[in-house]
């Protein structure tokens, strides 16, 4: 079965520190990956997705960034972070299917202080 | 900006009643439609998907899909507190993304 993880869990960082957050994905084969943000009180907010190794669509203009090294890795990343950037960081899988559903990591909580 | 909008709530029913939570969206062209529960400080977890018109049936729960007045909903029947949570409606988006509402927060009261 397929399963998908995602750290640390929870981050404290100051702002104008860097970002790096991890997620992978096992049991399948060239997934599609996204990572969202909800902010406190906000929705779900797409953030960046990749349908290949090398291939980031950004969605959301900011000083984030992401990368896809591998298959089933998933890397985003922030030179110096913004208080704004608090939030709930969720990776994600789909099978690239059209109509598949998308299965999400546990999630990282960050902090921006 | 495609749309999902949803009533924020909560929305308090006592348990072993029927939860019925909706959903309306602006992208016409829309296909695949979804439905999550999200416990607060968790992420969420699939409850059920519905590509085509009518109803489809999960157990206690039941997706409702209306493409020509762009409306899903979600029917919770004998309702649990274990039930009490965030549920988030999602409509295909870009690279088979999804968008998400903001989500309709339940409280099942004993």
């Amino acid at each position: 079965s397929q399963t998908i993880h995602q750290w640390p869990a929870t981050l404290v960082q100051p702002v104008g520190s860097p970002l790096s957050l991890e997620c992978t994905v096992e049991g399948t084969s060239n997934p599609n990956l996204y990572w969202y943000r909800q902010a406190a009180g906000r929705g779900l907010q797409l953030l960046f997705y990749s349908v290949g190794i090398g291939q980031i669509s950004s969605e959301v203009p900011q000083n984030l960034s992401a990368s896809r090294p591998q298959d089933r890795q998933f890397i985003l990343s922030s030179k110096k972070l913004l208080l704004s950037d608090s939030g709930f960081y969720l990776c994600a899988w789909s099978s690239g299917q059209s109509n598949s559903p998308l299965h999400f990591g546990n999630g990282t909580r960050l902090t921006v202080t | 900006q495609k749309e999902v909008e949803q009533n924020s709530g909560p929305l308090s029913v006592p348990e072993g009643a029927i939860a019925s939570l909706n959903c309306t969206y602006s992208d016409r062209v829309s296909q695949s439609f979804f439905w999550y529960r999200q416990y607060s400080g968790k992420s969420p977890e699939l409850i059920m998907s519905i590509y085509s018109n009518g109803d489809k049936e999960d157990g206690r729960f039941t997706a409702q899909l209306n493409k020509a007045s762009q409306y899903v909903s979600l029917l919770i029947r004998d309702s649990q507190p274990s039930d009490s949570a965030t549920y988030l409606c999602a409509v295909n988006g870009p690279g088979y993304a999804l968008n998400f509402g903001k989500g309709t927060s339940l409280l099942v009261t004993p």
